[in-house]
């Protein structure tokens, strides 16, 4: 069964800085790996969506990187503000259309 | 482009009795998903429709869950009857599943309490 692992749970940071979240699955096989935002009390909002073919996506501040030999992506944001406070998913989705998430990581960017 | 509509936001029932939710996804969106996210944890992936056919259900819990999705458009996802530990926010997403676009949309969610 695919484990996706996000570390760390949460994190703060002044605004301003750099910063890396990071995803780890246990089965290299994946289709595909998308990255989401959740605000409080609301749905998913798509970031970044890497095929198992690409190594990294791009998207404003946002980079994505995939690798997918040692079963790991990261989410880098850039020059980070308060508005990117939120959770950040991962989701891996296998071949066969089985879509495991991470429990994410939450962000908390002090102005 | 209108984006994955779900009602209602917010219920709060009593254990053992019955709910249900719709989702309207986006429009020429084939593929819909049902996932339940408890809190602190990531979705969990109930349900997944291909048109109106079922392409996944293993992490349904077939004796109080139940989906359908009869014209391939909206779907509806009934409890019956509800434990407590179904408390949680239900997620419904949809994706075009064409020419390599699988990229995920979700609407805002149903946020279920049951006391």
């Amino acid at each position: 069964k695919q484990e996706v692992t996000q570390i760390p749970a949460a994190l703060s940071v002044p605004e301003g800085e750099n910063l890396v979240l990071n995803c780890s699955f246990t089965d290299s096989a994946i289709y595909n790996l998308q990255w989401f935002r959740q605000d409080p009390g609301k749905g998913l909002t798509s970031l970044l969506l890497i095929q198992s073919s690409q190594r990294e996506q791009t998207s404003g501040r946002l980079n994505a990187s995939l690798d997918k030999s040692s079963g790991r992506s990261t989410l880098y944001i850039a020059a980070s503000q308060p508005g990117d406070s939120a959770t950040y998913l991962c989701a891996v989705r296998l071949s066969g259309n089985q879509f495991y998430f991470g429990t994410g990581t939450s962000l908390t960017v002090i102005p | 482009e209108a984006g994955v509509a779900q009602s209602p936001r917010y219920k709060i029932i009593e254990k053992r009795q019955s709910v249900a939710f719709w989702c309207n996804p986006i429009s020429g969106h084939a593929t819909l998903y049902w996932y339940q996210q408890i809190l602190g944890q990531g979705p969990k992936l109930l349900i997944q429709f291909q048109n109106n056919g079922v392409v996944d259900d293993s992490q349904l819990p077939k004796d109080r869950f139940s989906a359908e999705r009869l014209k391939g458009v909206d779907s509806t996802l009934k409890i019956q009857p509800a434990k407590l530990e179904d408390s949680a926010v239900y997620l419904c997403a949809s994706s075009l599943e064409y020419r390599g676009n699988y990229e995920q949309y979700f609407g805002p969610g149903t946020r279920l309490t049951v006391t």
